[in-house]
């Protein structure tokens, strides 16, 4: 079993809102990593956490905050989000962090501030 | 630092037709390459990795890619388009960026497969 799963599908929220979004994966990975994903582009590292504990932070805005309660959950929550927020955010997860290390998606959760 | 190069950020091909979707790479040490493929409204799905192990490889849906390292390149091809095969395609190398590891996308690449 490959899946990574993510909830909810689909989230519009205000600017002044705070939401979460989920993601679990049952593979036993170790490295769980939140991407953010604009229209024709390719996904953009957001966080990697590493056996539970942050290790890259790609100097993402504090309105999101990452939380890792164990090793099958990633959360992403969110607060005062901006219009250009929007976006397709894109959970994956990998065996180990290393480089041969292939990374496992999501479907992903839709994202609309308004 | 590695980087990837995807020619052609549109393809176009007939059902039955060969399929070739380039990446060229950029890397100081033996590169890790991935194949990823993102239908719409969807997230992205590993089609193949290069790990050294073969300069072949062969991944899911028909897909293979071949290793060359004197063309630093990783061409993704299929012998028979399907239609459910439109989708964007990613290239991506595993590689050290900003003093860590993590995995560069090229631009991608999006298929369009006619009747």
């Amino acid at each position: 079993d490959t899946e990574v799963t993510q909830t909810p599908k689909h989230l519009v929220m205000g600017m002044t809102n705070k939401k979460s979004l989920k993601c679990e994966q049952h593979m036993g990975h170790r490295a769980m990593y939140w991407y953010k994903q604009k229209a024709k582009k390719p996904p953009e590292l957001m966080f990697v956490y590493s056996y539970e504990k942050l290790s890259i932070n790609e100097s993402v805005p504090s309105r999101f905050s990452p939380e890792c309660p164990n090793s099958s959950l990633l959360n992403l929550h969110l607060h005062a989000l901006q219009p250009e927020d929007s976006a397709l955010y894109l959970c994956a997860s990998s065996q180990e962090s290393g480089e041969q290390y292939e990374q496992y998606f999501g479907p992903g959760t839709r994202l609309t501030v308004t | 630092a590695q980087s990837v190069t995807q020619l052609g950020s549109h393809v176009s091909v007939s059902e039955g037709a060969l399929v070739l979707l380039r990446c060229n790479y950029s890397s100081s040490v033996p590169p890790y390459l991935f194949w990823y493929v993102q239908y719409p409204n969807q997230g992205l799905q590993l089609l193949l990795k290069y790990t050294s192990a073969a300069t072949l490889v062969k991944g899911i849906n028909d897909f293979e890619a071949e290793f060359k390292k004197s063309e630093t390149s990783f061409h993704l091809t299929k012998p028979s388009a399907h239609m459910s095969d439109a989708a964007e395609y990613f290239c991506a190398v595993s590689g050290y960026s900003g003093g860590y590891n993590k995995l560069i996308f090229g631009a991608g690449t999006r298929l369009a497969v006619h009747p």
